[in-house]
């Protein structure tokens, strides 16, 4: 189940099940969302992005959803395995002009346990 | 194609020596970002350049940090003066153009 722990909240899935883990976002404007993967001691790994235009994108064994009316996004995870274990968080980018900038969110722990 | 290079990985400092750290871009990139994260936080963002223009840096400290991307070699962010609230992990991205940033490895830096 989900829960809140003393920093980042935790989501605790058993391998073969699926994941979702939800962000919602500030700036209604933003135009282009991602999901990152950040391994412990390592930088974000890009795992799918989706742009304002659609609501849902497929990846492999991923899936993102876009509510744009209730600023929302959701990264679900097919088949949970033990290499997903891993904080996730979502970035919307915020562009001003011709300047890119990614605002991240607080971020979700992935716990997969056998 | 290599991919986005930090160093040093780690780096300790007393407070009040300076901070160099290093990023090397991804091969044909031309933007670079740095990040900021503290433990059990998300990233923030706190400048992006480009080759020798700095385009955006409202997240960053207006003394003691700056940040440059010359014509030739790394972009360097630098602190001057380094106080016990820099330690953090210091992340750098690049791009080819607007949209997806690809990070290299971070910096973690420990201020004593």
């Amino acid at each position: 189940g989900e829960s809140v722990g003393l920093h980042l909240p935790t989501l605790s899935v058993q391998e073969g099940d699926n994941s979702i883990i939800n962000c919602a976002y500030s700036n209604s404007a933003s135009d282009y969302f991602i999901w990152y993967k950040q391994e412990s001691g390592k930088g974000p790994q890009f795992i799918i992005d989706i742009r304002s235009n659609m609501d849902k994108r497929q990846g492999q064994r991923v899936t993102v959803l876009l509510n744009k009316t209730v600023k929302h996004l959701s990264l679900q995870i097919a088949a949970t395995q033990p290499g997903d274990s891993a904080v996730y968080f979502c970035a919307e980018d915020s562009r001003t002009g011709t300047a890119s900038k990614l605002t991240f969110g607080t971020g979700t722990r992935l716990q997969v346990t056998l | 194609n290599a991919g986005v290079m930090q160093n040093p990985r780690h780096l300790v400092r007393r407070r009040g020596q300076e901070a160099r750290l290093r990023c090397s871009p991804m091969k044909g990139h031309s933007h670079v970002y740095w990040y900021r994260q503290l433990p059990e936080e998300g990233l923030k963002f706190m400048v992006y350049l480009q080759k020798e223009n700095i385009i955006d840096e409202s997240g960053m400290p207006k003394e003691r940090f700056s940040a440059e991307f010359p014509k030739e070699g790394p972009s360097i962010l630098r602190i001057q003066q380094v106080v016990r609230g820099d330690s953090a992990a210091y992340f750098c991205a690049s791009s080819p153009r607007q949209g997806q940033q690809y990070f290299g490895p971070g910096t973690r830096l420990t201020v004593t």
